[in-house]
């Protein structure tokens, strides 16, 4: 398997600009995570899916921050408008249920908001 | 819910010397902790991970030990190599929940 698939691995953007982050998890897996890391805050977690539905949101910073997972292969996590603090890297983690506890992350998407 | 501290935030060994991090939860319903290794530029990776009924786990040259009363664990490196000079983490989970809670990380170098 390819394991955990991000995109874009890296996103320049300016103020105010609409930002989606994609992922796709390993096949077969049925929890997604989304992580952000910064220097001062560590691995925090944004929100995760069991079986395509949003299990606990309470990580997300705020209502600019939206994530969806339409279906089993794929999900985003969207910043509308971005703001320079949400600079960062944003990491989506996938997990099996018969191997619960150990989640496979993607290489991250790095998030510089100017 | 559940916090994590790690120390120390930085560690600096000398190859073949061993490295001991250290990290405490908060909520004695967590009964599985994992430790995780970073690269740079890389997602964080499962290296060794224990749960709760287990007080001890060793693979190689690395081991992890849980003290469940002081509700503390720590991740033990022998033998330490310049590759194993990355970012570590630790992490706990609460029983019958999805997510884990990890700690601030240790950045470990191993000097040749």
């Amino acid at each position: 398997d390819a394991g955990v698939i991000q995109s874009p691995r890296h996103e320049v953007t300016e103020m105010g600009q609409e930002v989606t982050l994609r992922c796709k998890p390993i096949s077969g897996h049925d929890y997604l995570f989304w992580y952000r890391q910064t220097m001062m805050r560590g691995l925090e977690l944004l929100i995760y899916f069991n079986n395509n539905v949003p299990i606990d949101d309470s990580g997300m910073p705020e209502d600019r921050f939206s994530a969806k997972m339409p279906n089993a292969s794929f999900s985003t996590l969207k910043i509308q408008p971005s703001e320079p603090r949400d600079s960062a890297v944003y990491f989506c983690a996938s997990s099996p249920v018969s191997r619960s506890g150990e989640l496979f992350f993607g290489e991250g998407s790095r998030l510089t908001v100017l | 819910g559940e916090n994590v501290e790690q120390h120390p935030s930085t560690l600096s060994v000398q190859e073949g010397d061993s490295a001991v991090i250290k990290c405490t939860y908060s909520d004695s319903a967590s009964n599985y902790f994992p430790w995780y290794k970073q690269e740079l530029g890389k997602g964080p990776q499962l290296i060794i991970d224990i749960r709760s009924n287990v007080g001890e786990k060793k693979d190689q040259r690395i081991a992890v030990t849980l003290n469940k009363t002081a509700k503390h664990f720590s991740l033990h490196i022998t033998e330490t190599q310049p590759e194993d000079s990355a970012v570590y983490f630790c992490a706990a989970r609460i029983s019958g929940k999805g997510k884990l809670t990890f700690g601030q990380g240790t950045i470990l170098t191993v000097h040749p």
